[in-house]
């Protein structure tokens, strides 16, 4: 059964603390790993897609790195508005959803 | 305005009753879909559809019925609501497979 774990569950930071949050994924054939940002009381707005081990992307504090058995999102000098759960998906014949991560900067 | 809308916002219904969750979007998708989030589960999938004519069952579809009235509604109903029922329910749309999933704001359902 395809299986999406992410961890930890949550991680608070002190502002500028960099850090990484694991998605670990087995799937027999990966079409793609999502990353989404959700705020409380909204719904998940989208980040990046990989599609290949060793693909990497970037965007602001933000970049998302590519394994054949994980992703690793790396967040550079967090600030507290980067304060979120992270969501991870991978796609292979469907879609599912890691339980996500919530993440807390404090100032 | 929002590209993906959801109504209504929040609900509190009774254990029986019949609901309605209804879902517009403005993008241009063949590809919506109604998904379900718990504390503690994650996102999960209820039902898709892929254009007008064609409705698909997600995993856990159960309790829960469709309808795709135009390429940019498709509602979602729960025919006699239970009180496990109560969670947070988004709707989502897409470009095309395998594509990145456009989420409206959610709808916060109690069953009481």
């Amino acid at each position: 059964e395809d299986q999406v774990t992410q961890s930890p569950e949550a991680l608070r930071l002190q502002e500028g603390e960099s850090s990484s949050l694991n998605c670990s994924y087995t799937v027999s054939g990966l079409r793609g790993l999502f990353w989404y940002r959700q705020d409380p009381g909204k719904g998940p707005e989208f980040l990046f897609t990989l599609y290949s081990a060793g693909e990497e992307k970037e965007k602001e504090r933000l970049k998302a790195t590519l394994t054949k058995k994980e992703s690793f999102l790396h967040i550079t000098a967090p600030k507290p508005e980067d304060s979120a759960t992270y969501l991870c998906a991978v796609h292979d014949s469907k879609l599912t959803f890691g339980k996500g991560i919530t993440l807390s900067v404090r100032p | 305005d929002a590209d993906v809308t959801q109504t209504p916002r929040n609900r509190i219904t009774k254990t029986g009753k019949r609901i309605m969750l209804e879902c517009s979007q403005t993008k241009g998708h063949d590809r919506m879909y109604w998904y379900r989030q718990d504390p503690g589960l994650g996102l999960r999938l209820i039902y898709y559809s892929f254009d007008v004519k064609d409705i698909n069952k997600g995993e856990i579809s159960d309790g829960y019925s469709v309808s795709r009235q135009a390429q940019a509604k498709f509602s979602l109903s729960l025919e006699s609501a239970i009180p496990n029922q109560t969670a947070l329910y988004f709707c989502a749309t897409s470009l095309g497979p395998g594509e990145k999933l456009f989420f409206g704001s959610g709808t916060q359902l109690s069953v009481l």
